[in-house]
């Protein structure tokens, strides 16, 4: 059972344009939602998240939105530059459920920025 | 600086045979888990511990062992019963239960190749 999904295996946009990401969870107990960023060879780095408290949250070119009724998130990027191609994982956590701070990843989006 | 380690970087196992993957972690986090990522299926979860002498299966624990001796390290043993072991295995480590799960970093993979 997936309870996190990135229904987009890849996306490609041109260099300056936007790029949004989406991911979608099915598990109502999921309180808060994170962005990580991977490239090849390498372990994922924290990018942005989001507590399920706020719809809206923003880090310089990166901005996450959540709609919790829809069960899902985005993530825009503006302006997407070369250096942002790498796969993005969205990921969804329980802060006060019994399992810690275990995540729970979706498949990955695969961003190609191109020049 | 503050990191985790994860070695080898890669890994060949012949058939049959069990490996270890070391994970050592000196960011005084007392939360690690194991990960697996397989092309199309994002970050699967392994194993995680949350304290020193404790661990719990994750969604695909089958052919795997942990350890959990000493709060900086977590090994990883892939056994000859692990049907396709071929895989990208990442560690990770966190702050505690509670914390805020921004804090979870990972170390930079182990190719495993069964040959």
């Amino acid at each position: 059972d997936q309870q996190v999904k990135q229904n987009s295996p890849s996306l490609s946009v041109q260099e300056g344009r936007i790029s949004i990401l989406n991911c979608d969870y099915t598990n109502s107990m999921f309180d808060y939602f994170l962005w990580y960023k991977k490239y090849p060879a390498e372990g994922p780095t924290f990018l942005i998240s989001i507590s399920s408290i706020k719809d809206k949250n923003e880090d310089g070119r990166f901005t996450v939105f959540l709609n919790k009724s829809a069960k899902h998130l985005s993530l825009h990027i503006v302006p997407s530059q070369p250096g942002d191609s790498a796969v993005y994982f969205c990921a969804a956590s329980r802060l006060g459920g019994t399992s810690g701070s275990r995540l729970t990843f979706g498949e990955g989006t695969q961003l190609t920025v191109n020049p | 600086d503050g990191g985790i380690t994860q070695s080898p970087k890669y890994l060949f196992r012949k058939e049959g045979q069990n490996v270890t993957l070391s994970c050592e972690q000196n960011l005084n986090h007392d939360a690690m888990y194991w990960y697996r990522q397989d092309p199309g299926q994002g970050l699967r979860l392994i194993y995680y511990s949350q304290i020193v002498n404790d661990f719990q299966k994750g969604d695909i624990a089958e052919g795997y062992s942990v350890s959990r001796e000493k709060k900086e390290s977590f090994p990883l043993t892939v056994t000859s019963a692990q049907k396709n072991p071929t895989a990208f295995y990442l560690c990770a480590s966190s702050p505690r239960q509670g914390a805020r799960v921004d804090g979870y970093t990972f170390g930079s993979g182990t190719r495993l190749t069964v040959v």
